[in-house]
Order: structure tokens, then sequence, then C-alpha cells
């Protein structure tokens, strides 16, 4: 049963760099597509894209211009890295496993808080 | 793309009966028969509900179930009990988009 946990910083500096982490174990990366979600406290849910480890990508157009996803295979890891924060990029980041067809995600990670402030 | 247009709020009675409902467009609810519906307890992840409209995972009571009309799907709760208390989240597949999420529905047990 595939499981995911996500890490990151907690907080990063206005303009700078958010890079976050997504952990699996109980299966391997290269076997589905993974998905980014946030939701800024007490908002509600966005979506922010998928990876295949193939190569097949998709990014919200809204985040297109700042945003990266990759995948480490040899770490059975999904990885996200989104440039030029700011106080809007605050948010809960949950990474998800998405069955691309059903268009569903299933099982999501606990989540991590990131907080852009200086 | 807008996101899915929820209600905010949502309650009823225990035993009861509740449907919470997701509205787009002919352009993702109306054209594809891929919308999802997710549970989310507070300070938890959302857990997926219902898939494909009206599928549900294993695991997930029956008392849970989906449909959709046109541009609207919908998330029905039969026989309300406490513990359904939480927010509701409708997706849809959106072609370039991918994946739009609704606001959010906050259903209350009264």
């Amino acid at each position: 049963q595939v499981q995911l946990q996500e890490s990151g910083p907690g907080r990063v500096n206005p303009s700078e760099t958010l890079s976050l982490t997504c952990s699996v174990s109980g299966g391997s990366v290269t076997k589905y597509y993974w998905s980014w979600i946030r939701q800024p406290p007490g908002k509600g849910l966005e979506w922010i894209g998928y990876i295949h480890y193939g190569g097949d990508t998709n990014y919200n157009p809204s985040l297109n211009s700042r945003l990266t996803l990759s995948v480490d295979t040899s770490k059975n890891q999904v990885s996200l890295r989104l440039t030029s924060v700011s106080a809007a990029d605050t948010a809960f980041y949950y990474c998800a496993r998405h069955d691309v067809w059903g268009s569903w995600l299933d099982p999501w990670g606990p989540g991590t808080l990131v907080t852009v402030s200086s | 793309q807008s996101a899915l247009t929820q209600p905010p709020s949502a309650s009823g009675s225990p035993g009861q009966s509740v449907t919470i409902s997701c509205t787009g467009t002919t352009s993702d609810v109306g054209r594809y028969n891929y919308v999802s519906w997710y549970q989310q307890k507070p300070g938890e992840a959302p857990k997926l509900l219902i898939y494909e409209v009206s599928k549900r995972p294993s695991g997930v009571p029956d008392r849970f179930s989906g449909s959709k009309s046109g541009n609207t799907a919908s998330l029905t709760v039969s026989g309300l009990q406490a513990g359904d208390e939480a927010d509701y989240y409708c997706t849809s597949y959106a072609g370039i988009t991918n994946l739009l999420f609704g606001g959010g529905t906050k259903l209350t047990v009264l």
C-alpha cells in the first residue's frame, strides 16, 4: 500500500525558491503519476501539477512559469521547486498519487505547511 | 479556468440525507465523467470518497454516493452521522487545465 510523506523547510523568504520533497513508500515511484496540491490556511484546494518519471508533466497554467516537478528514482521521491515565491504561496502542500485516466487522487500525504515570510 | 462552484455550507440532522452540488461548465463537468469527491476533516489531508462520478473506493461506506446531470455533479450523504462533519471538495478533469477543484462545502451535522 502506497504511503506518502512530504518534507520541506517550513519557512521561505519572499522572492526565493521553495523546494519540497515527497517520499514514496510501499511502491515504486516509477509506477504511477504524482501530483502536488496546495491549500492556503483556511482556504480551498488548488492543483499544482503532475509528473511521471518517464518525463510526462502537466502544470497548472497559473504556476507554469515558476514551477518544476521532478522524480528521483534512486531515492523513490518526487520533488517540487517553485521560484520567486510571495506571501500568496503560503499554504499546506500535499503530494498524492494521480490516476490521470480517471482523474482522481489517492492516497494523499499528510501535507507540510510552508510559510513565505521574512 | 475558474474553480468549480460549491455551496459554502450544508447541514442536516443525524439520519437524514444531504446533497452537495458542484457546478462547472461544458468544458469540464459537463464534458467528462471524471468527477471526484474528497472529504477533509480538520487537520487532516483530503480523502478520496468518489471517483469517476459515482464509483466508491474500497472502504468508503455506501452511504456516500455520487451522480451527475449536465454541468452539475452531486454528492449525497445518506444516514448522516456525527463523523461525517467535514469539508467536502469536488474535482473535475478540465482538459488542458487538467484538474479543477471546487471551493469546498462545510458539512455540519446538527
